[in-house]
């Protein structure tokens, strides 16, 4: 059965400290993955996506992911959070055999302390 | 980008009536439309997908009858939740697929939360 998997539910971070963000997922077919953010009481606003080619893809708001396919992983990473990144984090996997709908992890709520 | 737009945005209405949410893409024909519904503190879960002349596939849980989908335009799918009750309420968000771009591009509306008293 396909699944994503967002292991960890809540991560705190210090403001300047380094963030990764954890996703696994589980799919027959080739892959398309997503990271979203969502702030409360938002819609959704899409941080970067792989399709295909380069594994290390760069999004908007200084993230930047790497799929790894031996890992069946595509993680998300920040070098230095601010504190406006606190948010719920969403990774989310679309495949052609699926008609391209999304299927999202449960997320990761990040907390940024002073 | 594309756009994507819902209307309303947010609405309250009585329990036992029914509320049509709306979800345009502005700038493209969109082909196939998705909804998902998003409950508190919760992930997206997909409901349906819409293509346009022909009938949505729902997802298994998903009432067919109780949310009823019509695509009738290439740039307009409306989600009607008919006899809607508390258990209802949520933040329901429509996506659309733009068949020209990348193959797996959809852009997510805004998303409508529902409140049914």
């Amino acid at each position: 059965a396909q699944s994503v998997t967002q292991p960890d539910i809540h991560i705190t971070v210090s403001e300047g400290a380094s963030l990764e963000l954890r996703c696994n997922y589980s799919y027959g077919a080739t892959p398309y993955l997503f990271w979203y953010v969502q702030s409360p009481g938002q819609g959704l606003q899409l941080l970067l996506k792989y399709f295909s080619g380069d594994t290390l893809v760069q999004g908007i708001k200084g993230f930047e992911a790497e799929f790894k396919r031996s890992q069946s992983s595509f993680n998300l990473r920040k070098p230095s959070v601010h504190w406006s990144d606190a948010a719920e984090y969403f990774c989310a996997v679309g495949a052609a055999n699926s008609g391209y709908a999304l299927n999202f992890g449960k997320g990761t709520s990040l907390l940024v302390t002073p | 980008g594309a756009v994507v737009s819902q209307h309303p945005s947010r609405v309250i209405c009585k329990s036992g009536t029914s509320v049509k949410i709306e979800c345009r893409s502005l700038d493209f024909q969109a082909t196939t439309m998705f909804w998902y519904r998003q409950f508190p503190k919760q992930s997206l879960m997909l409901m349906a997908t819409s293509n346009e002349g022909s009938k949505a596939t729902y997802e298994q849980g998903v009432e067919k009858d109780k949310f009823l989908i019509n695509h009738a335009s290439l740039t307009l799918s409306t989600l009607t939740v008919t006899s809607a009750h508390p258990e209802d309420s949520s933040f329901y968000i429509c996506s659309a697929r733009d068949p020209q771009g990348r193959v797996s591009e959809q852009y997510f509306g805004p998303g409508t939360r529902l409140t049914v008293t």
